[in-house]
């Protein structure tokens, strides 16, 4: 069964902190993405990969990076938390770039910045 | 700039009752509709739809795309407590790789 990880379900941090959400699938997929869910507002994408150290930014990539040295894992990174970083972070991937449509999600990690 | 409107925002219906979720779009060289549930935590997939008037069915859950007036919907027979979610409508990007998404409808099925 396909399978995305995400390392935590919540995490709870201090402004000011550096703040690191792992991601890992078993599906051996080229795309891996992160969103940020808010209430009243989505599902929005912070940065996406299609490939082993690359990574392209998507709609909301501000105070955000990521790293992809594996294939099967995928990191997002925040610098110096700000309490407008909590959310609900979601992890997908998906197979080669021609049938990215159906992402495979992780279960999230709902992120709390103090 | 691509768009996915959904609605209603939320709905609260009974067990047994019939529910329409609703999703329109604007994208530069459509491709695909997707829709997905929420129901804790990871969004599931349900639906892929790339022609217009052709009925996508699974068990209770089926759904319709209508290329003309670029909307789908999505439809929930004898809904069950089972159906609460948040109910995602996405499509991908003209040449992109990513999907915009909706902000979804949040679906409560009371006893």
């Amino acid at each position: 069964d396909v399978k995305v990880t995400q390392s935590s379900r919540y995490l709870v941090k201090r402004t000011g902190e550096k703040v690191f959400l792992e991601c890992v699938q078993d599906m051996d997929h080229e795309n891996m993405f992160w969103y940020r869910q808010d209430p009243g507002l989505g599902l929005r994408l912070i940065y996406f990969s299609y490939d082993v150290k690359m990574k392209e930014k998507g709609d909301i990539p501000e105070g955000y990076s990521v790293s992809r040295e594996k294939k099967e894992r995928f990191s997002l990174i925040l610098e110096s938390a700000s309490t407008n970083q909590t959310s609900m972070y979601l992890c997908a991937s998906s197979p080669w770039r021609a049938t990215n449509e159906k992402l495979f999600f992780g279960s999230g990690t709902q992120l709390s910045v103090l | 700039e691509d768009k996915v409107v959904q609605s209603p925002l939320s709905l609260v219906v009974h067990e047994g009752d019939t529910v329409t979720l609703n999703c329109s779009y604007e994208v530069t060289n459509f491709r695909s509709l997707l829709w997905y549930k929420q129901e804790k935590k990871a969004p599931t997939f349900l639906f892929m739809l790339t022609s217009s008037g052709i009925e996508k069915k699974s068990g209770r859950l089926s759904s319709i795309l209508d290329k003309k007036e670029l909307f789908s919907i999505l439809n929930i027979t004898a809904t069950q407590t089972g159906d609460s979610a948040i109910y995602l409508c996405a499509t991908p990007g003209a040449g992109s790789y990513q999907l915009t998404f909706g902000k979804g409808t949040k679906l409560s099925v009371i006893p």
